[in-house]
């Protein structure tokens, strides 16, 4: 089946500091999505990417849907403690499927 | 407050009992889907139902089984599940299941079987 490869797994940053993660695949997407899920709740959408070269910012948080249809990337700048958690990519398949990354565990330290 | 509310949030059951997970949406989404969500794996996609018809069964055990009354709701009905079904379950609603209308999450029922 279709897997999504996110990296880094986890990233232990200090407060402050601008974030980066990513996600790629070997197959095409027609949406990019990213969530965060903290403790005890579900994923909220934070971006939503519906075309190849799009870059969508919301507040600090920026991402990019490739030009391959095939990756993805989410940075943070300048972040702040509330910004822990977990985040994931998912592709939304031509057959409306959504396929989702592994997470990528955001750590801060104050 | 995301729209979908799920409970219960948490559920601790014996392998032989029978409980039911509950879903709601307050979106006026006409599709909706059960996820797994176990620790370091990927979220799963179980069901999927698009206007109260069931359109994906993603090889799911039929010790699990969905209801979808209406498109507001929808139930996983649980039954002998084993040890390896403790996991975070996860209902999620969109628009509709054929466009790209991104899917939202409710907080999930935290289920334990002992």
């Amino acid at each position: 089946g279709q897997q999504l490869n996110q990296s880094p797994q986890s990233m232990f940053i200090q407060e402050g500091e601008d974030v980066s993660m990513n996600c790629t695949s070997s197959s095409i997407f027609n949406t990019w999505l990213w969530y965060k899920q903290e403790p005890g709740e579900g994923p909220v959408l934070l971006i939503a990417l519906y075309k190849a070269g799009e870059l969508t910012s919301n507040g600090r948080l920026t991402a990019q849907f490739g030009i391959t249809r095939k990756d993805s990337f989410l940075n943070i700048s300048a972040s702040i403690p509330s910004d822990v958690g977990i985040y994931f990519c998912a592709g939304q398949t031509l057959a409306q499927k959504l396929v989702f990354g592994q997470g990528t565990r955001l750590t801060i330290n104050p | 407050e995301t729209g979908v509310t799920q409970t219960p949030r948490h559920l601790v059951m014996g392998m032989t009992n029978k409980k039911s997970l509950k879903c709601e949406q307050h979106l006026g989404h006409n599709a909706m889907y059960w996820y797994k969500q176990s620790a370091k794996k990927p979220l799963e996609l179980m069901f999927v139902y698009n206007f109260k018809e069931q359109t994906e069964n993603n090889s799911v055990p039929s010790r699990f089984s969905p209801e979808c009354p209406n498109s507001s709701h929808l139930f996983l009905h649980l039954h002998t599940l084993q040890p390896e079904d403790s996991a975070l379950y996860l209902c999620a609603s969109s628009q509709e299941v054929d466009t790209n209308q991104p899917q939202h999450f409710g907080d999930g029922t935290r289920l334990s079987i002992l």
